[in-house]
């Protein structure tokens, strides 16, 4: 079954302006991480937050999580054109084998 | 030095064919991944490998099959091809799978399938 679903499903904004995405899973992880991808690209591996950290930061990324809500939240700050992807959590849930299971997605669109 | 390569990139073909896609790593991965992502853009896991172990996701037809000739390389084989089967097809790879589990995965840039 699914794991993730992101909120919102699109995102659009203006250059310089923050972007924030949210992810919902159902399962306990052990750790919940984040991907982009461009059109007709491949996903790149942005950040990884494990079950037991609350918050990480990677230049102008920062995730949150909270396992009792089983959320988890990215956000871009100062977003740039060049940040238009959609962006994908993933779980590695504790059933799962080791595999990621990866959300819906949100596509952000960010204007010039 | 591409680190997950996928072939071909593009791939259109007639229904009830056969065909295969080839993946390869050079990370020094030891297990590598399937997924399909449908046109709403859903990724799910088709199958994992490692020198070790097979998981195949029950969901997958058995007309999908994975062949690993060594741990650098997990091709997909797919039999009778459906219109259904039209997808964007993603190869990926990370470090141990059963240990650490703290590893992000390197994917391929994709083979856009379409059946015809």
């Amino acid at each position: 079954s699914q794991q993730g679903e992101e909120d919102p499903q699109a995102l659009s904004i203006q250059e310089g302006e923050n972007a924030t995405m949210n992810c919902s899973y159902k399962t306990s992880i052990n750790n919940l991480q984040w991907y982009r991808q461009n059109s007709g690209r491949g996903l790149v591996h942005l950040i990884l937050i494990r079950s037991n950290e609350r918050e990480k930061h990677s230049g102008r990324l920062r995730v949150t999580l909270d396992t009792s809500k089983k959320s988890s939240s990215l956000l871009i700050t100062a977003s740039r054109a060049a940040d238009t992807a959609s962006y994908f959590c993933a779980t590695d849930g504790m059933g799962s084998q080791g595999n990621l299971i990866f959300g819906k997605g949100t596509k952000l669109s960010v204007k010039p | 030095d591409t680190a997950v390569s996928q072939t071909p990139k593009y791939l259109v073909t007639q229904m009830g064919n056969d065909k295969s896609i080839k993946c390869e790593q050079n990370l020094g991965h030891d297990t590598m991944y399937w997924y399909k992502q449908d046109s709403k853009k859903f990724l799910k896991i088709m199958f994992s490998y490692n020198n070790k172990e097979l998981i195949i996701n029950e969901t997958v037809p058995n007309r999908f099959s994975p062949k690993s000739p060594d741990k650098a390389h997990l091709n997909l084989h797919i039999n009778s091809l459906e219109l259904g089967d039209s997808a964007v097809y993603f190869c990926a790879s990370s470090q141990d799978r059963d240990r650490g589990r703290g590893y992000g995965y390197t994917f391929g840039s994709g083979t856009r399938l379409t059946v015809v």
